[in-house]
C-alpha cells in the first residue's frame, strides 16, 4: 500500500490563482481530512469527508472547496489564492468509527504539500 | 468546545537524557488522546495513544499515560536519542460526533544533541 499520497510537494503561486491539491488513499478509508500546519500553531482542519459525496467544514475553511465523488480522492481547491493561504498543506485518512477495532480512530497522514502565495 | 495545550517552546536535551513534554486537554465526553510525531520533511506519524482514563500508551521507548482527574495526557522517554529529535503534537479525538475529527496542539520542537 502506498498509503497517502499528496501532489504537488511543493507549489509558488501569484495571489489571485488557483490551484488543486491533490490527495489519494488505498487503504479503503472512509474518512478524508484537510490540515493546513503554520509554524507554531499546531495543525488547523479545513474541511473533512466521511465518505463519497458527503463533504463538511473544519476550523478554517474559508477560501477552499472540497469534493469527493470518490472512496480514494479528496482534493482541494484554492480559487483565489491570498499570501494568507501559505501554509503547508497534509491531508489525512481514517477509518470509520463504525468499524471498530484498534484502528478505528487512527488518522494517516500523507508527506504534505508547501505552498507560498506571493 | 474541545481543545489541547502542550508546555511552550522548543526542548534541547542531551542524548540519553530524559525527556517530559506536558499535554492538557479540554474535552465533552470521553476523547481518545494521541501523541504524533513529525520527522523533518515529513507527514504526521501515529506514536501512541490511550483511548479511556488510565490506559497507559507506549512506542518506541515512549510513554504517556491517560490522566482524567488531571485531564492530562504527558510524554516522557527515560533516554532519548539524536534520531528523536522531531517536533511532537499531543491530540484528541471525540468520536461522539462520528467523524473523527481531531484538535491538536500547537506542537512542541524536540532537538537532541549528541
Amino acid at each position: 500500500n502506498a498509503g497517502v499520497t499528496q501532489t504537488p510537494k511543493f507549489r509558488i503561486l501569484k495571489i489571485g490563482q488557483s490551484m488543486t491539491l491533490q490527495c489519494t488513499q488505498d487503504m479503503n478509508h472512509n474518512y478524508m481530512y484537510w490540515y493546513r500546519q503554520d509554524p507554531g500553531m499546531g495543525l488547523k482542519l479545513i474541511y473533512y469527508s466521511v465518505g463519497a459525496g458527503i463533504t463538511d467544514k473544519g476550523e478554517v475553511p474559508n477560501g477552499y472547496n472540497v469534493s469527493r465523488s470518490t472512496t480514494e480522492d479528496f482534493p482541494l481547491r484554492l480559487e483565489l489564492a491570498a499570501p494568507s493561504q501559505t501554509s503547508v498543506y497534509f491531508c489525512a485518512s481514517s477509518y470509520s468509527i463504525l468499524a471498530g477495532g484498534d484502528k478505528a480512530d487512527e488518522q494517516f497522514f500523507g508527506p504534505g504539500t508547501r505552498l507560498t502565495v506571493l | 468546545g474541545n481543545s489541547v495545550t502542550q508546555m511552550e517552546g522548543p526542548v534541547t536535551l542531551s542524548e540519553e537524557a530524559f525527556l517530559t513534554i506536558n499535554c492538557t486537554y479540554t474535552a465533552t465526553g470521553y476523547p481518545s488522546l494521541f501523541w504524533y510525531v513529525q520527522y523533518p520533511g515529513e507527514g504526521l506519524q501515529l506514536l501512541l495513544k490511550a483511548t479511556k482514563a488510565d490506559d497507559k500508551g507506549s512506542n518506541k521507548g515512549f510513554e504517556a499515560t491517560y490522566r482524567k482527574e488531571t485531564t492530562s495526557f504527558h510524554l516522557e522517554k527515560g533516554s532519548v536519542q539524536v534520531s528523536d529529535s522531531a517536533v511532537y503534537f499531543c491530540a484528541l479525538s471525540d468520536s461522539v460526533y462520528g467523524n473523527n475529527r481531531l484538535a491538536f496542539g500547537k506542537g512542541n520542537q524536540v532537538v537532541v544533541i549528541p
